[in-house]
């Protein structure tokens, strides 16, 4: 099962910044936050992680709370190219505990 | 540069016929994944290859089920006797592992779109 529990959707305006909430109580310490989101009709593809820091990069910000049981995706500046499930996901980072758990995700609808 | 790429985009069988599915991960990536995403389902784990070790074949439906890894390289997943709740998009993914063995984000094809009849 799932480690994460995300609302089952959201909506965004164009332009404005799109914060998707995700709840992960029970991480372990060694337990990575990830993102992914899929497209309709694509693959999904990689946002961002993290283990305890905030990050940033191209796409995204991901905060994570001080005691790592939530975490928030942050689109700075949401397109219409945004709209997509967006999936949270914790997962350590050796050997066969690498295979990602995906949950129902967040589906993100961002309007004109 | 070159992502992950599967064949064929599309396949439609037969009900009790087998079907095979290719993926040709990123060069250079020791670890693949297959997942299967089935109508309005999330996305469900199937089998995992590193290297030369074992696959992690615990996703794995049933005994129909099977795949392999030539080369440490192509892919192949294959389903024997296919039904009708085979039918899925089939996902695989690679990732490139670093230094200490932490495995990197996964990078995902595009996925082959089973249609069984």
């Amino acid at each position: 099962d799932a480690k994460t529990t995300q609302p089952t959707s959201m909506d965004c305006a164009e332009g404005r910044a799109a914060n998707l909430p995700c709840n992960h109580s029970t991480i372990s310490g060694n337990e990575y936050v990830y993102w992914y989101r899929q497209i309709h009709s694509q693959g999904p593809q990689y946002i961002i992680h993290g283990l305890k820091n905030n990050e940033t990069n191209e796409m995204a910000s991901l905060i994570i709370t001080e005691d790592r049981k939530s975490s928030t995706l942050i689109l700075p500046h949401a397109t219409l190219r945004d709209t997509a499930v967006y999936y949270c996901i914790v997962r350590q980072n050796t050997g066969a505990n690498s295979k990602l758990t995906f949950g129902k995700g967040i589906t993100l609808s961002v309007r004109p | 540069g070159a992502g992950v790429s599967q064949s064929p985009s599309n396949k439609v069988t037969e009900k009790g016929k087998d079907v095979e599915l290719r993926c040709d991960p990123i060069s250079g990536h020791t670890a693949l994944y297959w997942y299967r995403q089935s109508l309005g389902q999330g996305l469900e784990f199937l089998i995992y290859f590193q290297g030369n070790s074992a696959p992690d074949k615990s996703g794995l439906p049933s005994d129909r089920f099977s795949a392999e890894r030539t080369g440490g390289s192509v892919s192949t997943l294959t389903i024997q006797r296919t039904q009708q709740e085979d039918s899925a998009v089939y996902l695989c993914a690679s990732s490139l592992i670093g230094r200490g063995a932490i495995y990197n984000e996964q990078f995902f094809g595009p996925g082959t779109r089973l249609t069984v009849l």
